[in-house]
């Protein structure tokens, strides 16, 4: 199975603290996202890492890849209590369009 | 205003019935997804299509069933075959690598 798996499970921080967390998946991938779900609500994207990317950054997040270790880790920076929900990373292979999830990291920010 | 829905979002059932979970999309995608998620877990697979009348079987498609037959939208019914049919039910559909999520259905049998 090509499913990443996420560490830690879950992890609680102090607002304005950094979180971060890990994906792992197991064979050749072209991209990895990450993405963040609410409690009980839809999936939202965050961001997307291409195979022959190292390093991405958006706002407060920062992606980086190891294709050779097959990981990547999510880091959050400045953290706000709004950030509190699930966080799930998603590989997908060459021209195969389906997407494989993660069994997520639930991070919750305390205030 | 783009998007998907899902209708409706808690839905009740007695076992042995089957049901029909929404999934519309007003964004133009091709491609579109059936995923379920148990509590604490990721979303496991259970069908796609990439196209109008096409659609393939996902890691667990047991005890369900899709249709295709617009672009807008792809319906999943749960059988009274699959055993244990309790969970979320997310929808998505993707543009050029990145999946956009419908809000979900939560299916309870009983």
């Amino acid at each position: 199975s090509q499913q990443g798996e996420e560490d830690p499970q879950a992890l609680s921080i102090q607002e304005g603290e950094n979180a971060t967390m890990n994906c792992s998946y197991k064979t050749s991938i072209n991209n990895l996202q990450w993405y963040r779900q609410n409690s009980g609500r839809g999936l939202v994207h965050l961001i997307l890492i291409r195979s022959n990317e190292r390093e991405k950054h958006s706002g407060r997040l920062r992606v980086t890849l190891d294709t050779s270790k097959k990981s990547s880790s999510l880091l959050i920076t400045a953290s706000r209590a709004a950030d509190t929900a699930s966080y799930f990373c998603a590989t997908d292979r060459y021209n195969f369009n389906k997407f494989y999830f993660g069994s997520g990291t639930k991070l919750n920010v305390k205030p | 205003d783009g998007g998907i829905t899902q209708s409706p979002k808690y839905l009740f059932r007695k076992e042995g019935q089957n049901v029909t979970l929404s999934c519309e999309q007003n964004l133009n995608h091709d491609a579109m997804y059936w995923y379920r998620q148990d509590p604490g877990q990721g979303l496991r697979l259970i069908y796609y299509s990439q196209i109008v009348n096409d659609f393939q079987k996902g890691d667990i498609a047991e005890g369900y069933s899709v249709s295709r037959e617009k672009k807008e939208s792809f319906p999943l019914t749960v059988t009274s075959a699959q055993k244990n049919p309790t969970a979320f039910y997310l929808c998505a559909s993707s543009l050029a690598n990145e999946q956009y999520f419908g809000p979900g259905t939560r299916l309870t049998v009983t």
